[in-house]
């Protein structure tokens, strides 16, 4: 199926610095969202975003994190400062369009924050 | 509000059993209905899809029923093997909304 990529697979950092994920998502996709998962727990909704616009976003999506896709390259997610608590693994999808179009999601960043 | 659940935390089957997983949900639209499978270390794949025109998917020999009586759907596969060992979510996605919202999983185990 179709393939999306996340750099890095892992990163560890100390709490208050900034990260940065990346995202490449499905060439043709329009639509790219960001879910949080904690180890064992099931996968939360972050945020959504097309044409250039954050579409919806949860409680979780702290004014500390930030999305963009600046032309067409990585859709990005950024976290400043972190905290202890966004230590989880954090995946990227992406669609064709919304509601009934499948997502399709990369392998996941996990970001361990000491 | 909107919400997913999936009750059966872990299951655990030998070769050739018969599996069966449910999910209800609770909204005021009908949803769109999806199956992911999570193996370890990877990301969700997108494993069956159902509306409510079909109210039924099929893929990799795994069927999916959606039951808008009872605002349930369930996952069923007749003959499990080893290799379907793996995380098992249930997702939505409501009319108006674009983001899914997942189930809490079940995790599947297979004695050879």
């Amino acid at each position: 199926g179709p393939k999306v990529l996340q750099i890095p697979s892992h990163q560890i950092i100390d709490m208050g610095q900034m990260v940065t994920l990346n995202c490449d998502p499905v060439s043709n996709h329009l639509y790219f969202y960001w879910y949080k998962q904690i180890l064992g727990q099931q996968m939360e909704f972050l945020v959504n975003f097309y044409n250039g616009k954050v579409m919806e976003k949860s409680k979780l999506f702290k004014d500390q994190f930030s999305v963009e896709r600046p032309d067409g390259s990585y859709f990005t997610l950024k976290i400043q400062p972190t905290a202890l608590e966004d230590s989880a693994v954090y995946f990227c999808a992406s669609s064709l369009g919304q509601v009934s179009y499948e997502q399709y999601f990369g392998p996941g960043t996990r970001l361990t924050v000491l | 509000g909107d919400s997913v659940t999936q009750k059966q935390g872990q299951v655990t089957l030998s070769e050739d059993d018969f599996l069966f997983i449910n999910c209800t949900y609770s909204t005021t639209t009908y949803p769109t209905l999806f199956w992911y499978v999570q193996y370890p270390g990877q990301g969700p794949q997108l494993l069956l899809k159902v509306t409510t025109a079909n109210n039924k998917g099929i893929s990799r020999g795994f069927e999916a029923t959606y039951d808008k009586g009872t605002t349930s759907f369930h996952l069923q596969k007749a003959s499990v093997q080893e290799s379907d060992s793996a995380v098992y979510f249930c997702a939505l996605v409501f009319h108006n909304q674009g983001k899914l919202i997942f189930g809490q999983g079940t995790k599947l185990s297979i004695k050879p």
